[in-house]
């Protein structure tokens, strides 16, 4: 069984465009996350949800929009693409809860290609 | 706020010789640290942790880290690495507050050559 997915894979697509990345996890965790990762491998965090709601947004262009249905599931909307939007994204989660202090790992999916053309 | 530097952005080694990635980190407050693998085309995966407790951690594949206090650093070693080791590394931090949000390093390029 997956414990973090992401759909789709690969996602190819041209300047101006509306894309969205799915992500879910069957681990039953409470805080789940969207990162970038660029071309050299940098890992930066976008957002963070716990227990479907926000508790981290770093600077990112409010073209990026997550969306928490549940505490399984943390979609990541993406208006007007530019070029600069090409990236590896990987969504992850983790047990951490707001009301409980402990340091748990967290677990990555395997990430979705996007590149804008 | 807490930061992470990875003093080395590629090492190349020979298989079966040693190996070392150096991982410095800075906060104010207690943290934890973590060591993540990235084999290629894939995405992280844990490889060991420090919580509390001993200073030096193993993983099941080899690897270990020693967390040391006065020099702040987690240093991740491997006393003979296999091609198959060949893969990104990335230190990680957390607090125990702010619902566990890590700081990741930018990487170490671990490339094992027969």
């Amino acid at each position: 069984d997956t414990a973090v997915s992401q759909t789709p894979k690969y996602l190819v697509t041209q300047m101006g465009n509306d894309k969205s990345i799915k992500c879910e996890q069957n681990l039953g965790h409470d805080t789940m996350y969207w990162y970038k990762q660029d071309s050299k491998k940098f890992l930066k965090i976008m957002f963070s949800y716990n227990n479907k709601e926000l508790i981290i947004n770093e600077t990112v262009p409010n073209r990026f929009s997550p969306k928490s249905p549940d505490k399984a599931h943390l979609n990541l909307h993406i208006n007007s693409l530019e070029l600069g939007d090409s990236a590896v994204y990987f969504c992850a989660s983790s047990q951490n809860r707001l009301d409980f202090t402990g340091a748990y790992e967290q677990y990555f999916g395997p990430g979705t290609r996007l590149t804008v053309t | 706020a807490q930061s992470v530097t990875q003093l080395d952005s590629q090492v190349p080694v020979f298989e079966e010789a040693p190996v070392e990635l150096r991982c410095n980190y800075s906060s104010s407050v207690s943290v934890y640290l973590f060591w993540y693998v990235q084999y290629p085309n894939q995405g992280l995966q844990l490889l060991l942790k420090y919580l509390s407790g001993s200073t030096l951690v193993e993983s099941i594949n080899g690897f270990e880290a020693e967390f040391n206090k006065s020099q702040t650093s987690f240093h991740l070693r491997k006393p003979s690495v296999h091609i198959s080791d060949t893969a990104e590394y990335f230190c990680a931090v957390s607090k125990n507050t702010n619902a566990g949000k890590s700081t990741f390093g930018d990487g170490t390029t671990l490339t094992v050559k027969p």
